[in-house]
């Protein structure tokens, strides 16, 4: 099974609202992603969890927050958001961050696509 | 720096014929790891294939075959008898660990694939 899990498929909000993406993998995979994509580009990396620590943040702005609560979950916070955040967020795991034995290879949910009035 | 270089745009075809969608990459570690991904437009990335820099056998999936060819620094993907639902953006995508660190991989901007009936 190489499933990944999100909620909810859409999202409309306003500048001041606060709401949150959720994302479920049940692989046993200990690396989790949060990538932006925007119409017509590719995925752009902001966020990842190793072992359920934050690994990396591409200078990702603080309306953003992720949340690791643990091996199967990923949060993405959302407050204070721009209409130009307006994107699909889609979240992928991966066995962990390592190459070499195939433990690299992302596997990506849906996606939340999420409009900000 | 990791480069991914997917010139292709926009291909558009009739259904059943063949199509091959370019990927030309750089990188200067000899170890990496090469993936494409199929994006229909219900937007899940759906993970197609992995190949390690030290596998230049080509593969074959049913009506998908890759040519890894380090020589020209490609790794191009063609689909035989396309079909409607064919239609995706194909990215193309290298992953790498400078200095033994994550393996995180960079898209090519994709190439979109029209499949007309």
């Amino acid at each position: 099974d190489t499933e990944v899990t999100q909620t909810p498929k859409h999202l409309v909000m306003g500048m001041t609202n606060k709401k949150s993406l959720k994302c479920e993998q049940h692989m046993g995979h200990r690396a989790m992603y949060w990538y932006k994509q925007k119409a017509k580009k590719p995925p752009e990396l902001m966020f990842v969890y190793s072992y359920e620590k934050l690994s990396i943040n591409e200078s990702v702005p603080s309306r953003f927050s992720p949340e690791c609560p643990n091996s199967s979950l990923l949060n993405l916070h959302l407050h204070a958001l721009q209409p130009e955040d307006s994107a699909l967020y889609l979240c992928a795991s991966s066995q962990d961050l390592a190459g070499g034995l195939n433990t690299d290879t992302q596997y990506f949910g849906p996606g939340t696509r999420l409009t900000v009035l | 720096a990791q480069k991914v270089t997917q010139a292709q745009t926009e291909i558009s075809v009739v259904e059943k014929e063949d199509v091959t969608l370019d990927c030309v990459y750089e990188t200067r570690d000899t170890t990496y790891y090469l993936f494409w991904y199929k994006q229909p437009p219900s937007g899940e990335l759906v993970f197609l294939i992995r190949r390690n820099s030290f596998d230049e056998q080509n593969e074959i999936s049913g009506r998908y075959s890759w040519n890894f060819q380090k020589s020209t620094s490609s790794f191009n993907f063609t689909i035989t008898a396309s079909q409607v639902v064919d239609s995706a953006v194909y990215f193309c995508a290298l992953s790498e660990a400078p200095g033994g660190g994550s393996y995180i991989p960079t898209f090519g901007r994709g190439t979109s694939l029209i499949v007309h009936p």
